[in-house]
C-alpha cells in the first residue's frame, strides 16, 4: 500500500459526459502528479500541483483540468469525454525525496 | 529532450534465476533520477528502486538492484532469485528538471516479465 488513495476505482460513462477523479496523497506529501496510461500512448504526465499551486503541465488536453485543495487532496476533471479518453488514470505524490508513490488508479471507460 | 528506452518488450525467466531488464536514457541535464516501477496485472504501479545521477554506488533494495552505468547512460534492473509473483510489467522512468514538465516522470514503454516454474 503506497498510502495514496484514489476514487473511484472504476468509472463507466458515455461520450460527452464529465467526470471527476479524486486523489489523496500520502500524509505529508505536498506534490501531486496526474498521469494517464493508455495502450497507444503509454504512461503520460498530465499535470502537477504543489501545495495548492499548479507547478507543471504535460500533455493535458484543454478539456481536462485539475486542482489541489487546502487539505492537499486533488481532483482531475475530464469533460466532453471521447472514446479515446478511456484509460487508467494515476495520481502520484512525492515529498522531500525524489520518489513518486502511485495510487491504485482509476480505470475510465467511455462508451 | 529526455528519453527512456526499454528495448525488451517481453522476457521469460525461470523461477529462482536472476534476470536483467534493460533501460537506456538520454538527457543533457547533469542532475537526474532513475526509477523502476512494477505493474502487476491488477494495475497498480509499485515503486521498486531509485538511483540518483550523483550516487556513487548502485542502488539495491532486497532482491532488486540497479546496474547504473553513467557513461553508457544505462540503468538496468536486476532481479535476483525470481519468484512467480515477479511476473508483471516493469517500467523504467527518469526524472530530470524540465522547464515544461517540472519534475514529472518520463516513462519507457515497459518490459513484460514472465516467471515460469
Amino acid at each position: 500500500d503506497s498510502g495514496v488513495t484514489q476514487t473511484p476505482k472504476h468509472l463507466i460513462t458515455a461520450t460527452g459526459q464529465r467526470v471527476t477523479l479524486r486523489c489523496s496523497p500520502r500524509s505529508g506529501d505536498l506534490s501531486v502528479y496526474w498521469y494517464q496510461q493508455s495502450l497507444d500512448q503509454g504512461l503520460q504526465f498530465l499535470i502537477q500541483y504543489y501545495n495548492g499551486e499548479e507547478r507543471a503541465k504535460g500533455n493535458i488536453l484543454e478539456r481536462f483540468s485539475a486542482q489541489q485543495f487546502p487539505d492537499l487532496h486533488s481532483e482531475l476533471n475530464l469533460s466532453s469525454l471521447e472514446l479515446g479518453d478511456s484509460a487508467l488514470y494515476f495520481c502520484a505524490s512525492s515529498g522531500a525525496g525524489w520518489a513518486q508513490y502511485f495510487g491504485p488508479g482509476t480505470r475510465l471507460l467511455v462508451l | 529532450a529526455q528519453k527512456i528506452t526499454q528495448t525488451q518488450p517481453g522476457m521469460f525467466v525461470q523461477e529462482k534465476e536472476a534476470v536483467t531488464l534493460d533501460c537506456t536514457y538520454d538527457t543533457s541535464d547533469p542532475s537526474y533520477g532513475l526509477f523502476w516501477y512494477k505493474q502487476p496485472s491488477s494495475g497498480e504501479m509499485i515503486f521498486l528502486i531509485y538511483q540518483g545521477s550523483y550516487d556513487q554506488q548502485n542502488a539495491t533494495e532486497g532482491r532488486y538492484s540497479l546496474n547504473f552505468q553513467k557513461a553508457r547512460k544505462s540503468a538496468n534492473l536486476v532481479i535476483s532469485a525470481s519468484q512467480l509473483g515477479d511476473s508483471a510489467m516493469y517500467f523504467c522512468a527518469m526524472r530530470a528538471p524540465n522547464s515544461n514538465s517540472g519534475y514529472a516522470l518520463n516513462f519507457g514503454k515497459g518490459t513484460s516479465l514472465l516467471v515460469t516454474p
